[in-house]
This record gives structure tokens, sequence and C-alpha cells, in this order.
């Protein structure tokens, strides 16, 4: 079946450290996006890629970065800098006019 | 992109339609209606989109009023597995990648 996955499910990091969330897409769609989710909230993009070796700042980039070297593949780093990293982050790709998201990724930092 | 306007949650009992208020006062002509669900802790699901007209398919219909600024998402016949929350989002038709998800609307199907 085709689809996105996201892993691990769940992930705990100590404060400082850098963590990269896994996603992977088998649905050849050209672009690719993260969001993160806070509690009680909606959706907030971070970064996005139209095509692979591209990928553009979102809403809240600060503290994230990505790389897009295939096109199946759009990891998200959590870096240090970001100052809240837990969360829930989600990751979608698009074809035509519609997301398929992930089943995200929690992340918790302790 | 407009703004959207939802209550942040509804009750509905199963077996009944459910009905998912809207108002995006603020919409241009060439700005799409979207909905979308999250049920808890997964990714959101792509319910329905339309422009101008009514729309329908298997799982939902959308209704948009005549002057655009309002609509109405409605699930005919409500399970307990379509308890979620609802996202009301508008969108320019050229803007692939601004989708806003708001707070949504927590819909809680009841038996």
């Amino acid at each position: 079946d085709g689809g996105i996955t996201q892993s691990p499910k769940y992930l705990f990091r100590k404060e400082g450290q850098n963590v990269t969330l896994s996603c992977e897409q088998n649905l050849n769609h050209d672009a690719m996006y993260w969001y993160r989710q806070d509690p009680g909230q909606g959706l907030r993009l971070i970064y996005y890629s139209q095509i692979v070796n591209d990928f553009q700042k979102g809403d809240i980039a600060e503290g994230y970065s990505v790389s897009r070297e295939k096109k199946e593949s759009f990891p998200l780093t959590v870096t240090s800098a970001q100052k809240n990293p837990t969360a829930f982050y989600l990751c979608a790709s698009r074809a035509g006019q519609n997301l398929t998201f992930g089943s995200g990724t929690r992340l918790t930092v302790v | 992109d407009a703004k959207t306007t939802q209550p942040p949650s509804m009750d509905c009992a199963e077996g009944r339609a459910a009905n998912l208020p809207c108002n995006h006062s603020t919409i241009s002509g060439n700005e799409y209606v979207y909905w979308y669900r999250q049920i808890h802790s997964q990714g959101p699901q792509y319910i329905i989109h339309g422009l101008k007209n009514n729309e329908t398919n298997e799982m939902a219909s959308l209704i948009i009023t005549e002057d655009r600024k309002s609509s109405t998402l409605i699930l005919p016949h409500a399970t307990l597995r379509d308890t979620a929350v609802y996202y009301c989002i508008v969108r320019l038709f050229y803007n692939f990648n601004k989708f806003y998800f708001g707070s949504g609307t927590k819909l809680n199907v009841k038996p």
C-alpha cells in the first residue's frame, strides 16, 4: 500500500541533543511538508519541499533543519536551538490539491 | 488566506447527521474551502473541498452559502469512529503550500 511512514512513533531525547525524525513516502509525490502540533492546537508549518534538493522555510523554521536528497525522503532534524521541542510532528506529501499525512512522531525532550 | 472560525466542540448522537459549521467571511473568489479531520494522535485525513458549488463524496457533503461567507460539513450518519477534530481551511487555489490548520471543532459522537 502506498503511504507515508514516520518513525519512530515515540521518541525521547535529553535536552541539548539534536534528533532526526524520519519521513518516507512511496506515493511518488513531489512536494513534502513538516508540521508541528502542540496539545489542543492546530498544525504549524515548519518546512516544505516542492522538489528534490530544494526546500523552503515555513512559519516556525527556527531551530529546525531539513534535507531532501531523495524524492522519497524528507528527514527533519530538531536541533538544540529549538527552545521548546516537545511536540507532535507530522509529515505530509502532496499531489494535486490534497495533503496526505503520516501517523506522526511524538517527541519528548527531558 | 482568509481566516476561519469554528466552534470548539460539538456533540452528535450516533446515527444522526452531524452538521459542522465554519465561518470564512473574508474569503475571496479564488479561495477553496477544505475540510480535514484528525482522529486522536493520528495525521489529519482529507474529507472534501469545494469552491462555490455544494459537493458530496462517500464521506460527507459540503454546503457553501451563496455569498461563500460560511460553509457546513455534513456527516449524514455519524458513527463513533467519526469522533475527531474537524478542520475547516481556506486556501488560495494556486497556493499549495499554505494549508493553515486552526484549532478546529472537536466532534463527539455519542451512543
